[in-house]
């Protein structure tokens, strides 16, 4: 079984610039998380997918970033336009829905660097 | 969210037991205790989680006292590919049978040989 694969492994762009990461969940997952680290912090999470609908976006930063799930299968995070405390790595992470469990799958991450 | 406080690092030598101890003081009623482990340029990886008492699965146990106030996760027999960071973390229900993590620092260990 393939687990949660994300892409681009790493991203370098400019402030001002727009950047798009890719999360392919794993088959049949209809929890579709993100989460993000940046320098020197903890691991924060942004927000949850139920299938195509956005469950909780409580740890989205601010209105630079544009999760989507169309179709309910793999998501994106748009960061537009970038800025230079974006700088982190970008988790994905999956699970199918089961009461009591803290399971979560989690992809490679995104390293996003903002110059 | 409840918080947690675990050892920033942690040594130990190859084939020893590892008991790492996380303080959970305001955990809630319905919280799960969960533990992941993470290795350098990968995301995390789920270990083993409970509500109390004890819990064993093939990797690793997780010892949860009456009070629930704190955990310990121990690993048997260390080898040098257990060197990861370890985090301990209280989980809350947000719905449609999904939980949202709160990530600490976690506790980094090193096996050495």
């Amino acid at each position: 079984e393939a687990g949660v694969t994300q892409f681009p492994s790493h991203s370098v762009i400019e402030k001002g610039q727009t950047v798009t990461l890719r999360c392919d969940p794993i088959s049949g997952h209809d929890n579709l998380y993100w989460y993000r680290r940046v320098m020197g912090k903890e691991i924060k999470f942004l927000l949850h997918f139920v299938k195509e609908s956005k469950q909780d976006e409580s740890g989205m930063p601010n209105n630079r970033f544009l999760a989507e799930r169309t179709g309910g299968t793999y998501s994106t995070l748009k960061v537009q336009p970038a800025e230079l405390e974006d700088s982190g790595v970008y988790f994905c992470a999956s699970s199918h829905p089961k009461y009591g469990s803290y399971e979560q799958y989690f992809g490679p991450g995104t390293r996003l660097t903002v110059t | 969210l409840a918080k947690t406080t675990q050892p920033i690092s942690m040594d130990s030598y190859e084939g020893q037991e590892v008991n790492i101890t996380c303080s959970h003081n305001n955990i809630a009623t319905n919280d799960y205790i969960t533990w992941y482990q993470q290795f350098p340029s990968q995301g995390p990886r789920f270990i083993i989680q409970g509500y109390k008492t004890k819990v064993t699965n093939e990797v690793a146990s997780l010892f949860i006292p009456a009070d629930r106030k704190s955990s310990t996760l121990s690993l048997p027999r260390v080898s040098l590919s257990d060197t990861a960071v370890y985090y301990c973390l209280v989980g809350t229900y947000s719905g449609a049978g999904s939980y949202q993590l709160t990530f600490g620092k976690g506790t980094k260990l090193s096996v050495i040989p």
